[in-house]
């Protein structure tokens, strides 16, 4: 596609509930990222995919939270039994390899009541 | 562990004028990256402008500039010419290369500026 697509754009859920959010890069690009970013934060890295390494999971902030990338392009986010300090946007970017520019999504914004 | 500190969450400028936001970063690395990203309210990222730390020369793109100052580790966007366009969060960012062969990045990102531009 022309540019980094995610979906839902919106996602309201219950406590306790999981989510699935999915982000589908650039074609060819081979580095993958998640951020989340809450009301009046910055960006807080999640997790990193390049290539067929292994992912750079030093992000994920607790074992509720998991993403795995399918065939080098689809990502997951899953984040398992929601609570509300989870509400914020989660934002996937994709790059080249080589250029280090990074290419955002509109973002997920999730809503935990 | 890199930082990358923005002074000031808030700015406001008039239409016309030049505004400069601040960006400060704490790295032990020679080589890396700097970028200014800018989110509007409709929320995507954009690429403003970036530097490549081994270049002395000062990075621009039409109405945006960049000071950097590699000894001060300081990365300050100047915007010329504001337009209200350019209302938006604008995050500074430091990328440096890790892993076997520098295959891999890591990108760290400060807290962001709110930049309103004023009729």
């Amino acid at each position: 596609g022309a540019g980094v697509s995610q979906s839902p754009s919106n996602k309201v859920t219950e406590k306790g509930k999981d989510v699935e959010l999915r982000c589908d890069p650039i074609s060819g690009h081979t580095a993958l990222y998640w951020y989340r970013q809450s009301l009046g934060q910055g960006l807080e890295f999640l997790i990193y995919f390049q290539g067929n390494s292994a992912p750079d999971k030093s992000g994920l902030p607790s074992d509720r939270f998991s993403a795995e990338r399918t065939g080098g392009s689809v990502s997951t986010l899953t984040i398992q039994r929601t609570q509300q300090e989870d509400s914020a946007v989660y934002l996937c970017a994709s790059s080249l390899h080589t250029s280090g520019e990074l290419f955002f999504g509109e973002g997920s914004r999730l809503t935990v009541l | 562990a890199q930082t990358v500190t923005q002074s000031q969450p808030e700015m406001s400028v008039q239409e016309a004028e030049t505004v400069t936001l601040s960006c400060t970063y704490d790295t032990s690395e020679n080589n890396y990256y700097l970028f200014w990203y800018k989110q509007p309210p409709s929320r995507q990222m954009i690429l403003v402008i970036r530097q490549e730390a081994y270049k002395q020369q000062n990075a621009t793109e039409n109405r945006f500039s960049v000071n950097f100052q590699k000894a001060a580790k300081s990365f300050s966007l100047k915007i010329s010419d504001s337009q209200l366009g350019d209302t938006a969060m604008y995050f500074c960012a430091f990328m440096k290369r890790i892993g076997p062969g520098g295959s891999n990045y890591k990108l760290t990102f400060g807290k962001g500026t709110l930049l309103t531009v004023n009729p």
